[in-house]
């Protein structure tokens, strides 16, 4: 447990509408990452980031972005959610050292009618 | 990173030693092996990772084979909650430390 927080847990919503998916951390490690998980897909990166407003694309990066304004805070924006994007999501963050071991939060269950 | 490869899906009965296997046959000589799990519905959880040499902690012994190819992840008294998908991932510990998840092998503990 690091200390990763996201929120909201749970959200529904429109095709079409912004949706904003925000992840808290408290233990200043420097890399954050989103993720989403779909059935028979297992995990696929969305984005990441290194550093405050440094970020990078996963493999999974269309019709997402993403910003990092402060070390703690990693948004994830749905600019116009489809319903492609029906998923869960997860943070992780890293923290670098002789384990580099990545920990994740609890998850965001998004689904977009 | 190299690709692994795991069984789709294991049972063990409870208080048993659960064995699960990693094919790893591309990996490079800076690659770590790493094992994490991931219980029904939550974020995943880091086991534990090694080079070349068996390692053990208090969840897990990870035992690589001597030209590191494959690997196998023991949990040594299996309880009901060790029931998880268990993914294997080989990667450098270097850079941004991207993970790339495979499907992993869904262990079913049995009372």
């Amino acid at each position: 447990d690091a200390g990763i927080t996201q929120s909201p847990r749970h959200k529904v919503t429109e095709t079409g509408t912004p949706v904003t998916l925000r992840c808290h951390q408290t233990e200043n490690h420097r890399y954050m990452y989103w993720y989403r998980q779909d059935p028979g897909h297992g995990l696929r990166l969305i984005h990441y980031s290194y550093g405050v407003k440094d970020t990078d694309k996963g493999e999974v990066s269309d019709g997402y972005s993403v910003s990092r304004s402060k070390t703690e805070d990693f948004l994830l924006t749905l600019e116009s959610a489809t319903s492609s994007q029906t998923s869960v999501y997860f943070c992780a963050t890293l923290l670098a050292g002789t384990t580099d071991t990545q920990y994740f939060g609890p998850g965001t269950r998004l689904t977009v009618l | 990173d190299a690709k692994t490869t795991q069984p789709t899906s294991m049972d063990c009965a409870e208080g048993r030693a659960a064995n699960l296997p990693c094919n790893h046959s591309t990996i490079s000589g800076n690659e770590y092996v790493y094992w994490y799990r991931q219980i029904h519905s939550q974020g995943p959880q880091y086991i534990i990772h090694g080079l070349k040499n068996n390692e053990t902690n208090e969840m897990a012994s990870l035992i690589i084979t001597e030209d590191r190819k494959s690997s196998t992840l023991i949990l040594p008294h299996a309880t009901l909650r060790d029931t998880a998908v268990y993914y294997c991932i080989v990667r450098l510990v270097q850079g941004a430390q991207k993970l790339v998840f495979g499907q992993g092998t869904r262990l079913t503990i049995n009372p």
